[in-house]
């Protein structure tokens, strides 16, 4: 059964609190990403992780950090969270980069108060 | 630099009729386009998909048109159903490098 999970689905956190995003994929996939989605920019990738602690910055890696100890799992930290910070996060993966196809987890919709 | 534009940002059409979506790109080296469908509430799935070196996919009621030359591609949606509405994502790649992904078009149907 090929899925990828986030946790939790929403979360409210105060400015300056910090915030753990966890994802999970039953398909040994090598590649995990982050993006984070807002209205009107389509995704934006933050971090890739080509396999455990083999991680690389996307696009919009400010204000992020990412941490991949085993294959399955992939987690995106944010350090003392801000307001513009708001969106929602998805987490996907692949076989590789190119033209492997990506599986999407449901999202995290994160508010930032 | 957004590399992957899409059009129109919304579109609405009548159960039964053609939806088309367009998408453009600037890099002459990507030579892989897929499109990922989003319905609210859940993450992107991939719909469908073309390489560079064929101008037309079909899958169903879904095809990719292609145009190499003019750097253009787009997507039918014949006899559109109101299952379909969601947005849409156009993307590119090429070799091993990284998706880029448009903005996306939401298109609604209505009965």
């Amino acid at each position: 059964d090929m899925k990828v999970t986030q946790m939790p689905r929403y979360l409210i956190k105060r400015m300056g609190e910090n915030v753990l995003l966890e994802c999970g994929q039953d398909m040994s996939h090598e590649t995990m990403y982050w993006y984070r989605q807002d209205p009107g920019l389509g995704l934006q990738l933050i971090y890739i992780s080509y396999d455990v602690d083999s991680n690389s910055e996307g696009d919009i890696p400010k204000g992020y950090r990412v941490s991949r100890k085993k294959r399955e799992h992939f987690s995106l930290i944010l350090d003392s969270a801000k307001t513009n910070q708001t969106s929602v996060y998805f987490c996907a993966s692949s076989e590789g980069q190119g033209s492997y196809e990506q599986y999407f987890g449901p999202g995290t919709r994160l508010t930032v108060l | 630099q957004q590399q992957v534009r899409q059009s129109p940002q919304s579109l609405t059409v009548w159960e039964g009729e053609t939806a088309i979506l367009n998408c453009s790109y600037e890099d002459s080296t990507f030579n892989y386009f897929p499109w990922y469908q989003q319905f609210p509430g859940e993450g992107p799935a991939l719909l469908i998909s073309i390489r560079s070196v064929s101008d037309k996919k079909e899958d169903g009621r879904f095809t990719i048109f292609f145009n190499k030359r003019e750097k253009k591609l787009s997507l039918h949606i014949t006899d559109s159903q109101p299952g379909d509405s969601a947005t849409y994502f156009c993307a590119a790649s090429y070799s091993n490098y990284q998706l880029i992904w448009g903005s996306g078009t939401k298109l609604i149907i209505k009965p």
